[in-house]
């Protein structure tokens, strides 16, 4: 079945560094979703990306979607203690019936 | 204000006993699902739903039940709950017509059995 890997796991950032997140799906993408977690919360979706090669910023925030619509990823510029949590990316199949969630990236920022 | 209700947040049980969890949702959604997360996992969904009296199996439908008997309520049934169904589970809704729309999940429910 489908496949959505996440790396890395977890990063530590000094407030003020970048942080990116890298997804990469074992089959193509009719579009590619991302979700935020804080602790102890509930996931909210933060984006979709539908077209190959497709860049989307929010505020600091910046998503991209591959040439190939397998792989995705998300940039952090200059983080900041409120950007703490767990980032998921998530892609549909079963004809966009269901959705297969990478295992999340977890942000942790230094003060 | 648009949500997604779970009942209970908090739950211990022992293996064995029946329990069910409740989700609402007030936003008119066709669609709605049900999500573990596990460390390490993410989260993997056991059913969905894409309309009333519409169910089908996620990933991990093993120990699980639902039924959709409204539009607004997708309980999620652990007929004999083992340990292995520790785990955080979330209910998540969304309009149908594609694979694009948002889905809004609710706050999550902890369920531990021992």
């Amino acid at each position: 079945g489908q496949q959505v890997m996440q790396i890395p796991q977890y990063q530590h950032v000094q407030e003020g560094e970048d942080f990116t997140t890298y997804c990469n799906s074992s089959t193509t993408l009719s579009n590619i979703q991302w979700y935020k977690q804080r602790p102890g919360g509930h996931p909210v979706f933060l984006i979709q990306l539908v077209k190959s090669g497709e860049v989307k910023k929010q505020k600091r925030l910046t998503f991209q979607f591959g040439e190939a619509k397998k792989n995705s990823s998300l940039h952090i510029t200059a983080t900041q203690t409120t950007d703490v949590g767990t980032y998921f990316c998530a892609g549909p199949h079963n004809a966009g019936n269901m959705l297969t969630f990478g295992g999340g990236t977890r942000l942790m920022v230094k003060p | 204000e648009a949500q997604v209700t779970q009942n209970p947040r908090y739950l211990i049980t022992v293996t064995g006993k029946k329990l069910t969890v409740t989700c609402s949702q007030n936003m008119n959604h066709e669609y709605m699902s049900w999500y573990r997360q596990d460390p390490g996992l993410g989260l993997r969904q056991i059913y969905y739903s894409m309309n009333v009296e519409v169910t089908d199996k996620g990933d991990v439908p093993e120990g699980y039940k639902v039924s959709r008997k409204e539009k607004r309520n997708f309980p999620l049934i652990l007929e004999s709950p083992s340990p292995n169904q520790t785990s955080l589970y979330f209910c998540a809704s969304r309009l149908t017509g594609g694979d694009g729309n948002t889905i809004y999940f609710g706050e999550g429910s902890w369920l531990t059995v021992v």
